[in-house]
């Protein structure tokens, strides 16, 4: 298996709900990733996880909260959200490089979550 | 932090020619160069990528060159055909990419 899988692909929610993404691969890889990408913008990190444990955030509010059961699964839970987090949600990983969560590889992504808060 | 600049933001090209997009970079520490293609509705798929102690790294019509001092690198494509229209992100960084905002890229029959 050599993909990235996310469900749902497409995720319609109001302010007050609570719902998660889901990222799944099997390729082995210790480094997983969340990006938000709005239409005609580069995608923008949102986490890094290596080796299961957070190793980056940048800085995004509380109520996405990350979440990597085991080295296949990553989940993004969603909770209060705002209209202006309408984004497509991507996840991607990587085998890491050099060292425990040193350096990082090729990136391999998702399809994408399609997030619309009404 | 790392800061990436790219350029042109949209680019036309007649089939057949060449197209080049560049990036510049801000961060020394960067070591990792990716360039990725995002078709309209897809994931963003590496097209090919270069590592901070090679200066330019080739895979058919495709290639990358990198210059280290002046902290820039480009993308050329030859022999350009209508597949190759997407949008390209160049990104740069080490532990983490900071990605470019994109060229879109129009290939006219």
């Amino acid at each position: 298996d050599t993909e990235v899988t996310q469900t749902p692909k497409h995720l319609v929610m109001g302010m007050t709900n609570k719902k998660s993404l889901k990222c799944e691969q099997h390729m082995g890889h210790r480094a997983m990733y969340w990006y938000k990408q709005k239409a005609k913008k580069p995608p923008e990190l949102m986490f890094v996880y290596s080796y299961e444990k957070l190793s980056i955030n940048e800085s995004v509010p509380s109520r996405f909260s990350p979440e990597c059961p085991n080295s296949s699964l990553l989940n993004l839970h969603l909770h209060a959200l705002q209209p202006e987090d309408s984004a497509l949600y991507l996840c991607a990983s990587s085998p890491p490089t050099g060292g425990r969560g040193v350096k990082y590889d090729e990136q391999f992504f998702g399809p994408g979550t399609r997030l619309t808060v009404l | 932090g790392e800061n990436v600049e790219q350029h042109p933001s949209t680019l036309s090209v007649q089939e057949g020619d060449s197209a080049v997009i560049k990036c510049t970079y801000s961060d020394s520490a960067s070591n990792y160069f990716p360039w990725y293609k995002q078709e309209l509705g897809k994931r963003p798929q590496l097209i090919i990528d270069i590592r901070s102690n090679v200066g330019e790294k080739k895979d058919q019509r495709i290639a990358v060159t990198l210059n280290k001092t002046a902290k820039h690198f480009s993308l050329h494509i030859t022999e350009t055909q209508p597949e190759d229209s997407a949008v390209y992100f160049c990104a740069a960084g080490d532990d983490k990419i900071i990605f470019g905002k994109g060229t879109r890229l129009h290939i006219l029959p």
